[in-house]
């Protein structure tokens, strides 16, 4: 069975500071690893998809990066701002184009 | 960017009736539409893909006469939840795979709470 993890499940980040999680995937079969943004009552946007060991990507204050040989990436925000706020998914594609999706992080950004 | 709208957003029905959502894209033609649904904390996990066209592909556990799909055109996509029971209670979102883009477009819509009583 495949498995995605997120940590950590939620996080609680003060206004100015830079914070960061984890997506957890399969280290077989990987095709690609994207992250979604997705804030309450809206559709997920997404933010990156990665599909090469050791990508790094970046938009604005918002970048990730990319393991595939030990299945992991983080995905990291520097002095985040309330609009950061929301749960930020990641999903896994295997090499048959499966996506199979974490639990997300729900990140709340205090003022 | 492309759009994906679903209606209704939020739902309530009693145990026994049916509901049905629809799944829109708004400015793009797409011909695989994925539906998923999300209880709370925890994945989104994908029901099942429809192809305009044809018949839906459900995922395993998933029971293709009580979540109907109907993906009748490029543009919309329909998942009626028959005889609805209080576990049928959950957050359905549906994607759209744009025709021009490659197998990374996909767009989602807003989600549509369910909510059975």
């Amino acid at each position: 069975i495949l498995n995605v993890e997120q940590s950590p499940q939620s996080l609680h980040v003060q206004e100015g500071d830079s914070t960061n999680f984890t997506c957890s995937f399969p280290s077989s079969n990987f095709y690609a690893l994207h992250w979604y943004r997705w804030e309450t009552a809206k559709s997920p946007e997404a933010l990156f998809v990665m599909t090469l060991n050791g990508d790094e990507k970046k938009k604005g204050r918002i970048s990730a990066t990319l393991n595939t040989k030990e299945g992991y990436s983080y995905l990291y925000i520097k002095g985040s701002q309330p609009e950061d706020s929301a749960t930020y998914l990641c999903a896994f594609r295997d090499s048959n184009y499966q996506l199979i999706w974490g639990a997300g992080t729900k990140l709340i950004i205090k003022p | 960017g492309a759009v994906v709208s679903q209606h209704p957003s939020r739902v309530i029905c009693k145990s026994g009736t049916s509901v049905k959502i629809e799944c829109r894209s708004l400015d793009f033609q797409a011909t695989t539409m994925f539906w998923y649904r999300q209880f709370p904390k925890q994945s989104l996990m994908l029901m099942a893909t429809s192809n305009e066209g044809s018949k839906a592909t459900y995922e395993q556990g998933v029971e293709k006469d009580k979540f109907l799909i109907n993906h009748a055109s490029l543009t919309l996509s329909t998942l009626t939840v028959t005889s609805a029971h209080p576990e049928d209670s959950s957050f359905y979102i549906c994607s759209a795979r744009d025709l021009a883009g490659g197998v990374h477009e996909q767009y989602f819509g807003p989600g549509t709470r369910l909510t059975v009583t």
